[in-house]
């Protein structure tokens, strides 16, 4: 049983660009999860998505959207890239509201 | 509002010593409390949880950790180290009222285990 997968692992990007990153769930997740983690910090909870729906969001701007497919998987878009969003981005799938589980994550440098 | 602290950014240990990582958070309701573990250059992976029932919730890999519900505190131990166990440990905290999937993630603290 694959686990949580995220593609691609990483990316470089110049100031001002859109990136689009992946994820897969693990198999039986339906919601899905996004979390930034800056170098040395602890992950930052961007948003989550159950039934191709936006159900929470944390503290992070419009910059930041999503989507969730009938298949579950998800992706995480950033527009108008700034210095500061290079980070590991880290996905996390769970069935419903129960434990989540990640993947590897997204290493995302932007120039 | 929560808020995790993990209070010590690094810890070195030698092999085979004891080791406790101390986390402390803070919540105005119920909270579910969890510990994930990332190697170098990996995502993360849980460790061990605590949901409800006993306060000692134990790790396949010989972690152990107690919800201190009196002490807002959810401190990991184990007795021996091992060289593996080298790695960043994140206690992590969610509101009990809306599930176990919206974490909010202490700073970590970077284990060092020296031969």
């Amino acid at each position: 049983d694959a686990g949580v997968t995220q593609s691609p692992t990483h990316l470089i990007k110049t100031r001002g660009q859109q990136v689009t990153l992946r994820c897969s769930p693990k198999s039986g997740h339906d919601t899905v999860s996004w979390y930034q983690q800056a170098l040395g910090q602890g992950p930052q909870f961007i948003f989550q998505y159950y039934e191709e729906e936006e159900r929470q969001r944390g503290n992070f701007p419009d910059r930041f959207s999503g989507h969730q497919f009938p298949n579950y998987s998800s992706e995480l878009n950033v527009n108008a890239l700034l210095l500061g969003d290079s980070a590991l981005y880290l996905c996390a799938s769970s069935p419903g509201s129960e434990t989540q589980y990640f993947g590897p994550g997204t290493r995302l440098l932007v120039l | 509002a929560q808020s995790v602290t993990q209070l010590d950014s690094q810890v070195p240990v030698f092999e085979e010593a004891p080791v406790e990582l101390r986390c402390n958070y803070s919540s105005s309701v119920s909270v579910y409390l969890f510990w994930y573990v990332q190697y170098p250059n990996q995502g993360l992976q849980l460790l061990l949880k605590y949901l409800s029932g006993s306060t000692l919730v134990k790790s396949i890999n010989g972690f152990e950790a107690e919800f201190n519900k009196s002490q807002t505190s959810f401190h990991l131990r184990k007795p021996s180290v091992h060289i593996s166990d080298t790695a960043e440990y994140f206690c992590a905290v969610s509101q009990a009222q809306t599930g176990a999937n919206n974490l909010f993630f202490g700073t970590g603290t970077r284990l060092t285990v020296i031969p």
